[in-house]
């Protein structure tokens, strides 16, 4: 069956735009989380939903929201960008966002280079 | 927040080597994950192992909850494990407010060389 999938891979955008990245979960999955993960700061979790409504959140600036459209397929948005904005952005899907016996496949990742 | 770190930092090895990755975590938890990140960025699910052992071909691993660790054992070692591998956990008793949310260590960065 197809991973997940996201699009694009990499991008560069200047200070003050915004970006949209894309994730298409594995089919039948209805959880997608968001991961920002940098060099200093490691991986973090930015937040999960579940059809279409936002479960949970991480400890990140108001610049960065997220959708769930009704096929599973989640957008995440990060609107006025500052240079610590550049990371590898990973989204997961799994088939309920409960962990417990559940395997979590993730992406392979958009890179985001912020000048 | 629960604190999740992993050692060694860094580990060099030869081919044929083994080696041991240890995950230290401060609270109890629901579920831990072993990745690896490979050169591109994906993350790889090793292992789930909440507790007890599990082997899958040359990785093992094993997790005490109660003492609040995991150890992932890599064994006969290739150059092709060359990656970062995390640790992850997800908080126990966190009344379902942890969907979706692992917290990562820091990563173990293995070379394995030819």
């Amino acid at each position: 069956k197809a991973g997940v999938t996201q699009t694009p891979r990499y991008l560069i955008k200047t200070r003050g735009q915004q970006v949209t990245l894309s994730c298409s979960p594995i089919s039948g999955h209805r959880s997608v989380s968001w991961y920002q993960q940098t060099p200093g700061q490691g991986l973090q979790f930015l937040f999960e939903y579940f059809s279409e409504t936002q479960r949970n959140k991480g400890n990140f600036p108001g610049r960065f929201s997220g959708r769930q459209f009704s096929n599973s397929r989640s957008e995440m948005n990060v609107s006025t960008l500052e240079l610590g904005d550049s990371a590898l952005y990973l989204c997961a899907s799994s088939l309920t966002g409960d962990f417990s016996g559940n395997t979590i496949y993730f992406g392979e990742g958009s890179w985001l280079t912020v000048v | 927040g629960i604190q999740v770190e992993q050692s060694p930092p860094d580990l060099i090895l030869q081919e044929g080597a083994n080696s041991t990755l240890r995950c230290n975590f401060s609270d109890s938890v629901n579920n831990l994950q072993w990745f690896h990140q490979n050169p591109w960025g994906q993350l790889i699910n090793l292992f789930y192992i909440p507790s007890g052992t599990k082997q899958n071909g040359r990785l093992s691993a094993t997790t005490v909850a109660t003492e609040r660790y995991s150890l992932l054992y890599i064994s006969s070692s290739q150059t092709t494990d060359s990656g970062v591998y995390f640790c992850a956990v997800e908080l126990g008793n966190a009344g379902g407010t942890s969907y979706g949310k692992l917290t990562f260590g820091q990563g173990t960065i293995l070379t394995v060389h030819p």
